[in-house]
């Protein structure tokens, strides 16, 4: 069965240093890949997305994401991180549903990030 | 940029009573969602439809119901609300695969 897994429930940082979140999927096939943000009260907000193609992605607000199929991981990365980045991350893998092409989304239970000054 | 509305931030009802949520999108998008979160178990699928009049239960359908009657307009109903129903209830819309989700409603059933 399809699955997602974050292995970290919460992460603190401190401003201005480097974030890895990580992902982990089981899927048969070759996967889509998402990671979504939800500030709190809020919706999710698509940062970035793996189809296929180049295995390092590029996403909004500066984070890139890397999809391994050996480790079957999509771990997501920001080189510095800012105070407004503290909130909930949701990685996520798209199972198509039957032949039609239909995909829904698979989430994993989320990483809350949290960020000190 | 792609919007999706739901009809309410903040919901408070009553054990037994029938609960709509509504859920808009303006984007022509064949593809609609109803996810409820919880925390520590992230979103999961309640009921979704690609098409009008058409629905597709998803991982936890029980307790609910969906109707779709036009192309943008999905709308969750808990027919008789239950206290483990209180939770965010999040929609969304997608073309194909991608989801583009709406501001989410707390409902909280007393």
């Amino acid at each position: 069965a399809q699955s997602v897994t974050q292995p970290d429930i919460h992460i603190t940082v401190s401003e201005g240093a480097s974030l890895e979140l990580r992902c982990n999927y089981s899927y048969g096939a070759t996967p889509y890949l998402f990671w979504y943000v939800q500030s709190p009260g809020q919706g999710l907000q698509l940062l970035l997305k793996y189809f296929s193609g180049d295995t390092l992605v590029q996403g909004i607000k500066g984070f890139e994401a890397e999809f391994k199929r050996s480790q079957s991981s999509f771990n997501l990365r920001k080189p510095s991180v800012h105070w407004s980045d503290a909130a909930e991350y949701f990685c996520a893998v798209g199972a198509l549903m039957f032949s039609g092409g239909y995909n829904k989304l698979i989430f994993g239970a989320g990483t809350r990030l949290a960020v000190h000054p | 940029d792609v919007k999706v509305t739901q009809s309410s931030r903040y919901l408070v009802k009553r054990t037994g009573e029938k609960v709509f949520l509504e859920c808009v999108q303006d984007m022509d998008h064949e593809n609609m969602f109803w996810y409820r979160q919880d925390p520590g178990l992230g979103l999961r699928l309640i009921y979704f439809s690609y098409d009008v009049k058409m629905k597709e239960k998803g991982d936890i359908p029980e307790g609910y119901s969906v109707s779709r009657e036009k192309k943008e307009r999905f709308s969750l109903i808990l027919e008789s609300a239950s206290t483990n129903q209180t939770s965010m209830y999040l929609c969304a819309s997608s073309p194909r695969v991608e989801q583009f989700f709406g501001p989410g409603t707390r409902l909280t059933v007393l």
